[in-house]
């Protein structure tokens, strides 16, 4: 049953460290999203890559994250210098040619 | 960009009844509705779709239907169980594949024995 994996599944930091999250989308799914959801917010789109190749990361703030797939298996999301405000949970997912997105278990993060 | 609204935010309903969550969209060119469910500490699953070509699709205890005309799109659960508790969100998309779509803001539906 092949699933998207993400690492860590719980971080605990400091304000101003850098995280640095870890999604592996499933073997074959050509696009890749991360969403940060909170209470206040829900599901907010961040970015996405499509065959490794950034389409849209309008709803990332550019001065303090960035995303990029170094390979097709690995997508990574930063953030330098983190903030409390960016404590949430963090999701990976990927699709394939269809339209389900498969969902990673999420990247719980808690900036102090 | 596309919008998308969903009510109520929460809902309550005792055990063997039905629950409706409501949602509209703003994008006209909007095609593609899936519907996810969010178990508490878990990651969002899809439940159901439907395309902007059928007005109702039905699978088992599920239903979704579609009003293009009035942009809007609503998800009927029959016969609750209490495992159907959980947060429920819709999405609408325009994008060329179908992928980038856009949440609502969600709904937590809580069955009670």
């Amino acid at each position: 049953d092949a699933r998207v994996t993400q690492t860590p599944r719980h971080k605990v930091t400091e304000m101003g460290q850098e995280v640095t999250m870890r999604c592996q989308p499933i073997l074959g799914h050509n696009t890749v999203f991360w969403y940060r959801q909170t209470m206040m917010q829900g599901l907010e789109l961040l970015a996405y890559f499509r065959n490794r190749a950034p389409l849209d990361d309008s709803g990332m703030p550019k001065d303090r994250f960035s995303a990029e797939m170094p390979d097709a298996t690995l997508a990574t999301l930063k953030i330098q210098p983190s903030e409390p405000r960016d404590s949430a949970v963090y999701f990976c997912a990927s699709v394939n040619r269809g339209q389900t997105k498969f969902f990673g278990p999420g990247t719980r993060l808690t900036v102090l | 960009g596309e919008n998308v609204e969903q009510h109520p935010s929460t809902l309550s309903v005792q055990e063997g009844d039905s629950a409706v969550i409501k949602c509209t969209y703003s994008d006209s060119a909007s095609n593609y509705f899936p519907w996810y469910k969010q178990e508490l500490g878990k990651r969002p699953q899809l439940i159901i779709d439907i395309r902007s070509n059928v007005g109702e699709k039905k699978d088992q205890r599920i239903a979704v239907t579609l009003n293009k005309t009035a942009k809007h799109f609503s998800l009927h659960i029959t016969e609750t169980q209490p495992e159907d508790s959980a947060v429920y969100f819709c999405a609408a998309s325009s994008d060329n594949y179908g992928q980038n779509f856009v949440f609502g803001p969600g709904t937590r539906l809580s069955v009670l024995p």
